[in-house]
């Protein structure tokens, strides 16, 4: 089955270290995004890809780096200048990101935490 | 700036009863708006897509509407079931880099 898939489901994360949060698609879509979730403020975009070897930033993309080398995966990088990276993140795709017909596809996201 | 707002913030409703979701926003070009449906702790499940030149689309007990003009589209969930218990988001795909910009969700609970 085609989707999206996320990996770790959790994980924990020390003060000063760098983690990366992983992001795969076999939907064959051009444009991938990650999203940053926290109580009571919805959903905030971090930064986006169109194309392989592209990306852009979105509204909150301190703290984070992206890599986009192959069309299935797109890497998220948390590192140690996010001050305050406890969250839920998304990783999320659709088939073509300007285009209007199409919708975006959802991973099961990953539970970070600062211990 | 494109701003996405969900009314109300939390509903409870007795099992059976139809109820309706609100979403409104206020730049009305959009390329379509999508409701999506998240569990706790869950990531997202798309519901209904609905592209800027439709008014409405139909899922099984479920109905969305869209009134690009006025910036404001309603998800309409018949005869609700405890299942159908979760958090409901809206989201408008922006012309600009195609983003999605969600509103803060609306959290349904169904009692049976």
């Amino acid at each position: 089955d085609g989707g999206i898939t996320q990996s770790p489901k959790y994980l924990f994360r020390k003060e000063g270290q760098n983690v990366t949060l992983s992001c795969e698609q076999n939907l064959n879509h051009d444009a991938m995004y990650w999203y940053r979730q926290d109580p009571g403020q919805g959903l905030r975009l971090i930064y986006y890809s169109q194309i392989v070897n592209d990306f852009q930033k979105g509204d909150i993309a301190e703290g984070y780096s992206v890599s986009r080398e192959k069309k299935e995966s797109f890497p998220l990088t948390v590192t140690s200048a996010q001050k305050n990276p406890t969250a839920f993140y998304l990783c999320a795709s659709s088939t073509r990101q300007g285009g209007p017909n199409y919708g975006y596809t959802f991973g099961s996201g990953t539970r970070l935490t600062v211990v | 700036k494109q701003e996405v707002t969900q009314i109300p913030a939390a509903l409870s409703v007795p099992e059976g009863e139809n109820l309706v979701l609100n979403c409104s926003f206020t730049d009305s070009a959009i390329y379509n708006l999508q409701w999506f449906r998240q569990d706790p702790g869950k990531g997202l499940t798309s519901l209904l897509l609905i592209q800027s030149s439709q008014r409405e689309q139909t899922s099984g007990r479920l109905n969305a509407s869209l009134d690009k003009s006025s910036g404001r589209s309603t998800l309409y969930i018949a005869a609700s079931q405890p299942g159908d218990s979760a958090t409901y988001l809206c989201a408008v795909k922006a012309p600009q880099g195609g983003k999605l910009i969600f509103g803060q969700g609306t959290e349904l609970s169904v009692k049976p």
